[in-house]
């Protein structure tokens, strides 16, 4: 049983480009989350989605920033016109109905 | 706004001592877990718990969840280099699935 996939693992974009990041949640999970965590901190809640809908976003930036769970295909996080301040990792986390997270290994954005 | 303090946020101890670590809030969470998470990895579970004054024990760790259910701390007896890595709470409240992650306590265990 595969676990939380998130890809990639690595992205380096300049300042103004789009980046996407992926996750694959485990096997039967239909809740996701995605925290973003800077150096020597703690992780920030940013979403939290069941399939086809947005429970609560209310940590994520109303500009540039945007997420989806399609009934088909992975969960992405989009960032639009990326900033120095959005370098970070960003982890994705699958749950059952019973609330317990589990993650993926993150998405490491460097912003040039 | 739901806030969880963490204490002390780092600690270095030789190994074989005991330590105690702290998860703190003004709010009450109908749940909360800790994690420990590695470098260049994502966080993994160690326990959730659920009901006021709840203690659990996972080997060396002992967990116990405050009567008011408002605060938590993690006991580590005779703790080990393996041990080494951040320590984060996460509290849910509100009826809801949503974690709100502590600061974290970055322990590290020296041989």
């Amino acid at each position: 049983n595969a676990g939380v996939m998130q890809n990639p693992r690595h992205l380096v974009r300049r300042r103004g480009q789009e980046a996407r990041l992926r996750c694959s949640p485990m096997k039967g999970h239909s809740h996701v989350y995605w925290y973003r965590q800077l150096p020597e901190e703690g992780l920030k809640f940013m979403v939290y989605l069941q399939k086809e809908n947005i429970i609560d976003e209310s940590g994520m930036p109303k500009e540039r920033f945007s997420a989806e769970f399609p009934k088909e295909g992975p969960s992405i996080l989009r960032i639009q016109q990326v900033v120095r301040g959005d370098s970070a990792a960003y982890f994705c986390a699958s749950s059952p109905v019973t609330g317990e997270l589990f993650f993926g290994e993150g998405s490491r954005l460097t912003v040039l | 706004t739901q806030l969880l303090e963490q204490s002390p946020q780092f600690l270095s101890i030789q190994e074989g001592e005991n330590l105690t670590v702290y998860c703190n809030s003004s709010s009450v969470f109908s749940s909360l877990q800790w994690y420990r998470q590695e470098p260049g990895e994502g966080p993994v579970l160690l326990v959730t718990v659920v009901t006021g004054g709840e203690v659990k024990k996972l080997k060396r760790l002992t967990f116990q969840f405050g009567d008011a259910r408002k605060d938590s701390s993690l006991h580590i007896t005779a703790a080990q280099p393996g041990d080494t890595g951040l320590y984060l709470c996460a509290g849910a409240g509100g009826g809801t699935y949503k974690y709100i992650f502590g600061t974290g306590t970055r322990l590290k265990v020296l041989a």
